[in-house]
């Protein structure tokens, strides 16, 4: 059974960047989509973008365009997203997410990291 | 403002019938699957319904999804205390190009 484990909490300063890593355990994700997931204190999940490792870049929801970047390398079962010029509002806990069922990007997400709070303050 | 329109609230006391509904459009949900997530506070999302109307492994058959054309529900039979938690409606979007969710339902057992 696949499980994703997820880096630790972040506080950081408004302006900077933030990294988190997701890493797969039980088995990798060579060919499975790999999506990212962000929900801000007491709102809903909101999708930042995906990446399916084996077949090339990522897709990003337009709200996050040039902003954020998703990479991933299936040999090792590792997922990076990196946010730039955060702001207070990016304040939320971060998910990943993949489908061990399928390598499509369209297809729902049956396990779930166990998510990462990054905290955007001053 | 979500893409997908879900009830903020539902409720109902212990062996009740509640029912959510999911309300898009074309490029989602009339023309791609739609997921169902429950989440506990403080938690991940859980997968609860699959392309539709499918229990992942695990899911009690209390759960069930159904679809209509651009719109879908969850029905939660035989409500129990436990079912207390967040439910996300979920669909690919063909015109955003990416995955679009629904403002989530927050479900109180009575």
């Amino acid at each position: 059974q696949v499980q994703l484990v997820q880096s630790g909490a972040e506080v950081k300063n408004p302006g900077s960047s933030v990294k988190v890593s997701c890493k797969a355990s039980g088995d990798t994700f060579r060919t499975s989509a790999i999506n990212w997931v962000r929900q801000a204190p007491g709102q809903g999940l909101e999708w930042m973008g995906g990446i399916i490792p084996s077949f090339g870049p990522a897709k990003y929801a337009q709200k996050f365009q040039g902003r954020v970047t998703i990479i991933a390398d299936g040999s090792t079962g590792t997922a990076d997203m990196e946010l730039i010029s955060v702001r207070s509002d990016d304040t939320a806990v971060y998910y990943c997410a993949t489908n061990t069922l399928s390598s499509s990007l369209r297809h729902g997400f049956d396990i779930w990291g166990q998510g990462t709070l990054v905290t955007v303050s001053s | 403002q979500s893409v997908l329109t879900q009830p903020p609230s539902a409720s109902g006391t212990p062996g009740q019938r509640v029912t959510i509904s999911c309300s898009g459009g074309n490029s989602n949900i009339g023309n791609n699957y739609v997921y169902w997530y429950q989440q506990f506070a403080g938690a991940a999302p859980k997968l609860l319904i699959s392309t539709n109307d499918q229990r992942p492994s695990g899911v009690p058959d209390r759960f069930s999804g159904s679809k209509s054309g651009t719109s879908a529900s969850l029905a939660i039979t035989g409500l129990r205390s436990e079912d207390e938690a967040d439910y996300y409606c979920a669909a690919w979007d063909d015109s955003l190009n990416g995955w679009v969710f629904g403002g989530g339902t927050k479900v109180t057992v009575l």
